[in-house]
């Protein structure tokens, strides 16, 4: 299995609303990865776990709280969003991220708007 | 510090005809380059990856890149483009090492339209 699922596909949530996004992989990766992609721009690093453990924070506001469950489960907590959150959020694994040759799988994506 | 350079924005071909992408990187030592590919609202697919040895890399889809270290590039290349291939088209190095942290770099991307 080299896919990478996210939840939902689409979120439509309000300024002072919770909600989560999910992101599960079965490839055994090591890394995952949040990434953040406005229209028409490349994807934005947001947050890298390596073996279950936060090891990147793109300097993110705490509004988004990243939770690693287990290997294989990837949450993003969202939390009193701006309109200008809205956006691609993109969930991506790898075997290590510290291994230059490890490439990247990438889930669909959850698309997010905010109002 | 590393970058990656897509110069083109938006590429125009009529299908059967030739593609290339040009990709210019700026990094120290050997990079590992990718090729990414996204469908509109999707996430990003793999097409090809070089980290070492034969500079003519092949992928999937019909597509192939060509390592150049003397010009830093690693343009993306298929012979016969077809509709299907239209798509933004990313180019990346990773994971290289600023202030300590590792971090995968895309470059702005290349749209590709497909004119019947």
């Amino acid at each position: 299995d080299t896919e990478v699922t996210q939840t939902p596909k689409h979120l439509v949530m309000g300024m002072t609303n919770k909600k989560s996004l999910k992101c599960e992989q079965h490839m055994g990766h090591r890394a995952m990865y949040w990434y953040k992609q406005k229209a028409k721009k490349p994807p934005e690093l947001m947050f890298v776990y390596s073996y279950e453990k936060l090891s990147i924070n793109e300097s993110v506001p705490s509004r988004f709280s990243p939770e690693c469950p287990n290997s294989s489960l990837l949450n993003l907590h969202l939390h009193a969003l701006q309109p200008e959150d809205s956006a691609l959020y993109l969930c991506a694994s790898s075997q290590d991220w510290r291994e230059g040759g490890n490439e990247q799988f990438f889930g669909p994506g959850t698309r997010l708007t905010v109002l | 510090a590393q970058s990656v350079t897509q110069p083109d924005i938006h590429i125009t071909v009529s299908e059967g005809a030739s593609l290339e992408l040009r990709c210019n990187y700026s990094y120290g030592a050997t990079p590992y380059l990718f090729w990414y590919v996204q469908s509109p609202g999707q996430g990003l697919q793999l097409l090809l990856k070089y980290f070492s040895g034969d500079t003519l890399v092949q992928g999937i889809k019909g597509f192939e890149a060509e390592f150049k270290r003397s010009q830093s590039s690693f343009n993306l290349r298929k012979p016969s483009v077809h509709w299907s291939d239209a798509a933004e088209y990313f180019c990346a190095v990773g994971p290289t090492i600023t202030s300590g942290t590792y971090k995968y770099i895309f470059g702005t991307g290349t749209r590709l339209k497909v004119l019947a």
